[in-house]
This record gives structure tokens, C-alpha cells and sequence, in this order.
């Protein structure tokens, strides 16, 4: 069975950094290309980040562009978000997802880890 | 970029169709394929409901269904049923591995 399994989430202050970590099984990590997408408190879904099977090549929101930072370890099977300098608005549950279709099917989804940015 | 544009809310009566519309533009919605429906009951995770427009992943029910005319995407659910309560998320391509969510549809089943 796929799995995703997000963790590092929690309370940060404003200002601060967080690592979210997303470790997956039940398929051949490196041949897919992985995602996070992340939901504000009673708000829709937000489309994070993106990167390849091989890691080489990352995308970003443009608002988001900065400040976070995608990668992905192929031999732990392991992917993480790095957020620095966190703002209030970033506040959310970041769910890390595995691409099928690149822009589209996202097939697998984590049961998401929450990052709290407050004083 | 702007979120997809989706209604707020729906509402159908038990055995009832619905459809959520999800409209993008020309430069999402209009130029791919690569649209997709993500199902969001309370306090959970998304599941991919539709991909490529109209294909469903195996294990969701065909009343379950997708549609696509020019910048606009249809989900429909036919035979309403109480557990189709939910969120609904519309996503499109916009290039270069990005993505663009809609707003999310709640879905009431009366």
C-alpha cells in the first residue's frame, strides 16, 4: 500500500524556520516527481512546491518564492519543505503529495502535519 | 495567480445530480488537460476523485463524473448520496509544474 507520512510540524514564532519531512513507502520513491500543497484554517488548497523524481529540478509558488525550499532524499525515501522565516499567513496543514502527472493526478496524499506561526 | 473559480456551495437531495463548475482561464483550464477533482471530507486529506478531466482512479464510483468545455470544468455526481458530503477542490496545469487550486466547493447532501 502507498503511503505518505508528514512530521516536523508545530508551533514556531514568527521569524523562525521549520522543517516539515514526508517519508513514503509502497513505491518506487524516485521515480515519481512529489509536492506539497498546504490549507490555512478554514481556507482551500494552496499549491506549494513542486520537485522531480531525481531531485534536479524544483518549483515554487511565486508568492512563495524565497523563503522555502523543496528537496528530497531517493535513498531514505524521504521528502522535505524547508520554511524560513515564517510569517503568521504560512500557518497552515502542509500536506506533501506524490505526482502521477506532472500538473496533474495527484494520486497519494499524506495525512498532512500542521505548522502554527505565532508569538 | 488566481485560484480557480468555483461556487462556494452546492446542495442535492439523496438520488439527485449535482455539478460543480471550475473556471480558469486560458492559460490554465483552457490550454491542458490536466485537470483534476479532489474530494476533502472534515478533518481529512484530500482524495483524488478525477484526473485528466474525465478519468477516474480506480476504486471511485462511477457516479463520479468529469467534464471540460473551454476555460471551464464540470465535476457531476449523480445518485447523491449521503457520504458524497464534502469539500470539493478543482486543480488545473498551469506549466512548468505548477498548479492552481480552486477555491473549494462544500457540498451539501440534504
Amino acid at each position: 500500500e502507498m503511503q505518505l507520512l508528514e512530521s516536523g510540524g508545530g508551533l514556531v514564532q514568527p521569524g523562525g524556520s521549520l522543517r516539515l519531512s514526508c517519508a513514503a513507502s509502497g513505491f518506487t520513491f524516485s521515480n515519481y516527481a512529489m509536492t506539497w500543497v498546504r490549507q490555512a484554517p478554514g481556507k482551500g488548497l494552496e499549491w506549494v512546491s513542486a520537485i522531480s523524481g531525481s531531485g534536479s529540478s524544483t518549483f515554487y509558488a511565486d508568492s512563495l518564492k524565497g523563503r522555502f525550499t523543496i528537496s528530497r532524499d531517493n535513498s531514505r525515501n524521504t521528502l522535505s519543505l524547508q520554511i524560513n522565516s515564517l510569517k503568521a499567513d504560512d500557518t497552515a496543514i502542509y500536506y506533501c503529495a506524490k505526482v502521477v502527472v506532472v500538473g496533474g493526478r495527484l494520486d497519494v496524499w499524506g495525512q498532512g502535519t500542521t505548522v502554527t506561526v505565532s508569538s | 495567480q488566481s485560484a480557480l473559480t468555483q461556487p462556494p456551495s452546492v446542495s442535492g437531495s439523496p438520488g439527485q445530480s449535482v455539478t460543480i463548475s471550475c473556471t480558469g482561464t486560458s492559460s490554465d483550464v483552457g490550454s491542458y488537460n490536466r485537470v483534476s477533482w479532489y474530494q476533502q471530507p472534515p478533518g481529512t486529506a484530500p482524495k483524488l476523485m478525477i484526473y485528466e478531466v474525465s478519468n477516474r482512479p480506480s476504486g471511485v464510483p462511477d457516479r463520479f463524473s468529469g467534464s471540460k468545455s473551454g476555460n471551464t470544468a464540470s465535476l457531476t455526481i449523480s445518485g447523491l448520496q449521503a457520504e458524497d458530503e464534502a469539500d470539493y477542490y478543482c486543480s488545473s496545469y498551469t506549466g512548468s509544474y505548477t498548479v492552481l487550486f480552486g477555491g473549494g466547493t462544500r457540498l451539501t447532501v440534504l
